[in-house]
């Protein structure tokens, strides 16, 4: 079965920097996403990586993927108060269509 | 535009009620999804449709019935739920099924049984 764990929450002052990590067990992901939740909202996209990549980055966001231990990270630099919420990675494997297994579900709260 | 709108917004219905949740996407995807959500939770994938053609159900009971109307519009309608299958539901569309077609979400619908 797929399997993504993610530490269930964190807590960062403003201005820090935040990561957030995951680890997955299918080694056949072909892509790896990061979305964030607000309270009672969906989900919005932030970004992702291919699997053949180690790292990409994308303003105040960085994606780090170790393929050989199955562990990705996002590092969200100078994060404000608005970067609070649920954070999910999710994988899609090969031959899986477009079918998403997501993480458990990182909080982040962000503390003045 | 990369949104995708979903009403209602809320909703609560009766366990004999029939109602219908709407989703709409104007990107010129062709592959929409439904999710379930309940609080603190991963989304957990119900339905996928690609082309209009139901490609994915994964082992949904049989009161959750969707409907791809046409390329832009995905329904879900409900009949006879129970109070366990309050979630947050949410559509997503992609341009497709195959490479690195991101997910866009919806809003959702926030479904109460009572």
């Amino acid at each position: 079965g797929e399997d993504v764990e993610q530490s269930l929450f964190l807590s960062v002052r403003e201005g820090d920097s935040s990561v957030i990590n995951c680890t997955y067990t299918d080694s056949s992901s072909t892509y790896l996403y990061w979305y964030k939740q607000e309270p009672g909202a969906g989900l919005q996209l932030l970004t992702y990586i291919f699997s053949n990549m180690d790292m990409k980055q994308d303003q105040r966001l960085t994606v780090l993927l170790n393929k050989k231990d199955k562990h990705l990270s996002l590092r969200i630099a100078d994060t404000q108060t608005g970067d609070s919420a649920i954070y999910f990675c999710a994988e899609k494997v090969t031959g899986g269509g477009n079918k998403l297994t997501f993480g458990t579900g990182t909080q982040l709260k962000v503390e003045l | 535009d990369t949104e995708v709108t979903q009403t209602p917004k809320h909703l609560v219905m009766g366990m004999t009620n029939k109602k219908s949740l709407k989703c709409e996407q104007h990107m010129g995807h062709r592959a929409m999804y439904w999710y379930k959500q309940k609080a603190k939770k991963p989304p957990e994938l119900m339905f996928v449709y690609s082309y209009e053609k139901l490609s994915i159900n994964e082992s949904v009971p049989s009161r959750f019935s969707p409907e791809c109307p046409n390329s832009s519009l995905l329904n879900l309608h409900l009949h006879a739920l129970q109070p366990e299958d309050s979630a947050l539901y949410l559509c997503a569309s992609s341009q497709g099924l195959a490479g690195p077609y991101e997910q866009y979400f919806g809003p959702g619908t926030r479904l109460t049984v009572t």
